[in-house]
């Protein structure tokens, strides 16, 4: 088992730049959540999603953050265009099916500076 | 708003001593909590969750924890603590139907020395 898998692992970019980072979650998982984490804030829920649909997308910070899952074993975290206040590690979950309650499985996160 | 508070930012401890993680939950309805740990640079990872049953709840590496309804507390305990355990730990709940959403503590950094 993979595990869940986040890339890159790292990403330095100029403010103005699209960043896209990328999640593969556990297969079977049909929750999957992504979280920002930075020292003021903490660790963030921005959105998730259950069987590919946005469920709760209101920790996304504003419209400059968008989300897809298009399928199961894939989605995306988009900023555009990316600020220097967007530097975090941003963390992909995944959990599993039948209820609410399952632990989530973390991937290594993606570090993205933006300059 | 529901909400979760790790009352220390960090702890520095003596190897082999005891440690206690303190964590309080805002909401008394039915309720389920998590540990989680994070080691330099990499994710999260489950030490232990209260779902329902006895009130402690031991997870890995020796950990365990102590659901408290009357004080709405989950304080995460050690007995005897290792240099590899010095990491960030945080709390989490999630209540009932709220599809699985975790809301984490703060985080508190624990700091195990020789």
């Amino acid at each position: 088992d993979a595990g869940v898998i986040q890339s890159p692992r790292h990403e330095v970019t100029e403010m103005g730049q699209e960043v896209t980072l990328r999640c593969k979650p556990i297969s079977g998982h049909n929750s999957l959540f992504w979280y920002r984490q930075t020292m003021m804030r903490g660790l963030e829920l921005l959105i998730y999603f259950n069987n590919n649909v946005p469920i709760d997308d209101s920790g996304m910070p504003e419209d400059r953050f968008s989300a897809k899952m298009p399928n199961a074993s894939f989605s995306t975290l988009k900023i555009q265009p990316s600020e220097p206040r967007d530097s975090a590690v941003y963390f992909c979950a995944s959990a599993g099916p039948t209820n609410s309650y399952n632990e989530q499985f973390f991937g290594p996160g993606t570090r993205l500076t933006v300059l | 708003a529901q909400s979760v508070t790790q009352l220390d930012s960090q702890v520095p401890v003596f190897e082999e001593a005891p440690v206690e993680l303190r964590c309080n939950y805002s909401s008394s309805v039915s309720v389920y909590l998590f540990w989680y740990v994070q080691y330099p640079n990499q994710g999260l990872q489950l030490l232990l969750k209260y779902l329902s049953g006895s009130t402690l709840v031991k997870g890995i590496n020796g950990f365990e924890a102590e659901f408290n309804k009357s004080q709405t507390s989950f304080h995460l305990r050690k007995p005897s603590v290792h240099i590899s355990d010095t990491a960030e730990y945080f709390c989490a709940v999630t209540y009932y139907n709220q599809g699985g959403k975790l809301i984490f503590g703060q985080g508190t950094e624990l700091s195990v020395k020789p």
